[in-house]
């Protein structure tokens, strides 16, 4: 039992070039997010999905896409990167997008953006 | 505007002492609150989770109060050990407003154990 994994762990990419960050969870839960964590700032969720079939925007959605593949796994694609990217994003997901249901957690990514 | 404030920044403990960090938060209508270890390089992780009428909640050596009257919450640490390096990241959930989710974070606290 994984938990939440994400890949990649790093990455250093060129300002305009694009990725996709990958997040995939083991424990059947419903909802998952994606939130960005900058130096001297709290987490900030970027988009969410509440269930498979179903995303939404967050507070800093611009520059950010994501696509529920399945149940399983919700990725982030950054389209055109730009420096003010460059930050460590952290996939979580809970049973529901509701109430009393804890997060758990990816372990992040480190992304530069030159 | 949902906020959710956190103190010290940053403290400096030695091993075996006990430490309370502080959380308070303006947020409404209060569902509940969360703290969370975060361990450098890593992602956070659950302590412990309170409604409004819990005022006590307890995981080990951690132990997490709240007070929804004044709408203040802490986080206390007790026989501190070197593992506790970390930060501390206070969160609170709205049934309405905050994120999209209906969090707000703070931006937490730095804690360093030393020998």
């Amino acid at each position: 039992n994984a938990g939440v994994t994400q890949t990649p762990k790093f990455q250093v990419l060129k300002t305009g070039q694009s990725m996709t960050l990958q997040c995939a969870q083991d424990m059947n839960h419903n909802s998952m997010y994606w939130y960005r964590q900058d130096p001297g700032m709290g987490l900030r969720l970027i988009y969410y999905s509440a269930s498979e079939g179903t995303t939404d925007k967050g507070e800093v959605p611009n520059g950010y896409n994501v696509s529920r593949l399945n149940k399983r796994e919700f990725s982030l694609r950054l389209e055109s990167a730009a420096p003010s990217q460059t930050s460590v994003y952290f996939c979580a997901s809970s049973v529901l997008a509701a109430s009393y249901n804890e997060q758990f957690f990816g372990p992040g990514t480190r992304l530069t953006v030159l | 505007k949902n906020q959710v404030e956190q103190s010290p920044q940053s403290l400096i403990i030695l091993e075996g002492k006990n430490c309370t960090l502080q959380c308070n938060y303006t947020v409404s209508p209060f569902s509940n609150l969360r703290w969370y270890k975060q361990d450098t390089g890593r992602g956070p992780v659950s302590l412990t989770i309170m409604t409004f009428s819990e005022n006590t909640k307890s995981n080990g050596r951690y132990t997490a109060t709240l007070d929804a009257d004044t709408k203040q919450s802490s986080l206390h640490i007790t026989a501190s050990q070197l593992s506790d390096s970390a930060s501390y990241i206070c969160v609170v959930r709205s049934y309405s407003g905050g994120g999209a989710d209906g969090l707000t974070f703070g931006k937490g606290t730095h804690l360093i154990i030393q020998p």
